[in-house]
């Protein structure tokens, strides 16, 4: 079966790094998303791998190792915005998304 | 961002009831998407139109019925639904290609069915 792994719940404080990791299993691998989601909010869109290697956008950086199955997102500088679900999703070889479960990030003062 | 629209926002519902949920993109985009989010579970995704085609539906139950009359506009049809199909119903569109293929989510209907 496919599968995506991600931790439930992280927590971090405000102005810290925190990296939430993302592991998978499916059947061929055609990109890796990560998404970010506010309680009651729809989910958007944050960063796309589909090569190995770190890609960075401002705070948030996301790492691809394609022969792991493994991913990672980083997030710098931490903000009370920044506490929201963190969704991981792979692209399988029928270009069909696999979605995680989510990691709730909760960011303390 | 209100690339993609979803009504109505908050939907209750008996079990004899029949709803619609409608969703709209504003993005030109050519693939639309129904997914239910349930807490603590992925995204399950109900179903796909490309180019007003369906090309999936996941083994999703008959009492939902997809509706896509144009590139634009999606709807969600509800007929006798059950307790445990109360959930967050997401719509997502994208610009479908093999090279990539990023979906941009609406704002979603909870939906409880009593």
């Amino acid at each position: 079966g496919q599968n995506i792994d991600q931790p439930t719940e992280m927590t971090a404080t405000e102005g810290a790094i925190v990296q939430i990791n993302c592991t998978y299993q499916t059947s061929g691998f055609n990109g890796l998303f990560w998404y970010q989601q506010h309680a009651g909010e729809a989910p958007t869109f944050l960063s796309y791998n589909v090569l190995d290697g770190l890609e960075e956008k401002g705070r948030f950086s996301s790492f691809l190792s394609r022969s792991k199955g493994y991913s990672y997102l980083l997030l710098k500088e931490l903000q009370m915005k920044d506490s929201a679900s963190y969704l991981c999703a792979v692209r399988d070889s029928n270009y069909q998304l696999i979605w995680g479960a989510g990691t709730k990030l909760i960011i303390k003062p | 961002e209100t690339g993609v629209t979803q009504t109505p926002r908050h939907l209750v519902m008996g079990m004899t009831n029949k709803k619609s949920l409608k969703c709209e993109q504003h993005l030109g985009h050519n693939a639309m998407y129904w997914y239910k989010q349930s807490a603590k579970k992925p995204l399950e995704l109900m179903f796909v139109y490309s180019l007003e085609e369906r090309v999936e539906n996941n083994s999703v139950p008959s009492r939902f019925s997809p509706e896509c009359p144009n590139s634009s506009h999606l709807f969600l049809h509800l007929h006798t639904l059950q307790p445990e199909d109360s959930a967050l119903y997401l719509c997502a569109s994208s610009q479908w290609s093999e090279a990539a293929d990023t979906q941009y989510f609406g704002p979603g209907t909870r939906l409880t069915v009593l």
